[in-house]
């Protein structure tokens, strides 16, 4: 079965300071992960997935097949930053969660 | 497009009472899923259904939840006689298409509290 681990449950940066938030997976396939950021009263919306490659507000994350994992970086945190972000693994049709991790960016 | 709709926003309902959550797909949508967040924990797959079908139930507990998707109107995610363990957020997703490719978008959840 499929499983999303994120071991940070609470991420505190400056402005400026790099961050990184870890994801480990478990998956037999060939995985299709996500990141998706919830902001404060905001709904959930997708932030990037692994398959397009792209960098979508400064952050970037890579796929790592040997150590299982998908981290999201990015090089200079911004205060509008502060989130909650959850790594996401698809099964098909079926997304699998991380429990997420909040990340609050101090000026 | 007003994005994923969902109502109530909050419910609170007493043991042994039915909650009814309803779910409004992004137009051109026929593509609905439910999942449950309990605190602490992450979204947790409930259900997948297109109009009129049930495709894939599996995350459902098999009793008490029962869920829909009309060929008019939205989707209802229906749990009978409620529980204090039912108390969570409930997320609806809706995409035009199933597979790589198709994004799901969320609505904003319903949180219910069973006192």
């Amino acid at each position: 079965a499929q499983r999303v681990t994120q071991p940070e449950k609470l991420l505190s940066v400056f402005k400026g300071a790099p961050v990184e938030l870890k994801c480990n997976y478990s998956y037999s396939g060939s995985p299709e992960l996500f990141w998706y950021v919830q902001y404060s009263r905001q709904r959930l919306q997708l932030l990037l997935r692994h398959i397009s490659r792209e960098s979508i507000k400064g952050f970037t994350a890579d796929l790592n097949k040997g150590e299982t994992s998908f981290h999201l970086k990015k090089p200079f945190a911004q205060e509008e930053d502060s989130a909650m972000y959850y790594c996401a693994l698809r099964h098909d049709y079926k997304l699998s969660f991380g429990a997420g991790t909040t990340v609050t960016v101090r000026a | 497009n007003a994005g994923v709709m969902q109502n109530p926003r909050h419910l609170v309902r007493r043991r042994g009472q039915e909650a009814r959550l309803r779910c409004s797909p992004m137009k051109g949508h026929s593509h609905v899923y439910w999942y449950r967040q309990l605190p602490e924990e992450g979204l947790k797959f409930m259900v997948y259904l297109q109009k009129e079908n049930i495709i894939d139930e599996s995350g459902m507990p098999k009793e008490r939840f029962s869920a829909e998707f009309p060929k008019e109107g939205p989707s209802i995610l229906r749990i009978q006689q409620v529980v204090r363990g039912d108390s969570a957020a409930y997320f609806c997703a809706s995409s035009p298409g199933q597979g790589v490719g198709y994004e799901q978008y969320f609505g904003p959840g319903t949180r219910l509290t069973v006192t």
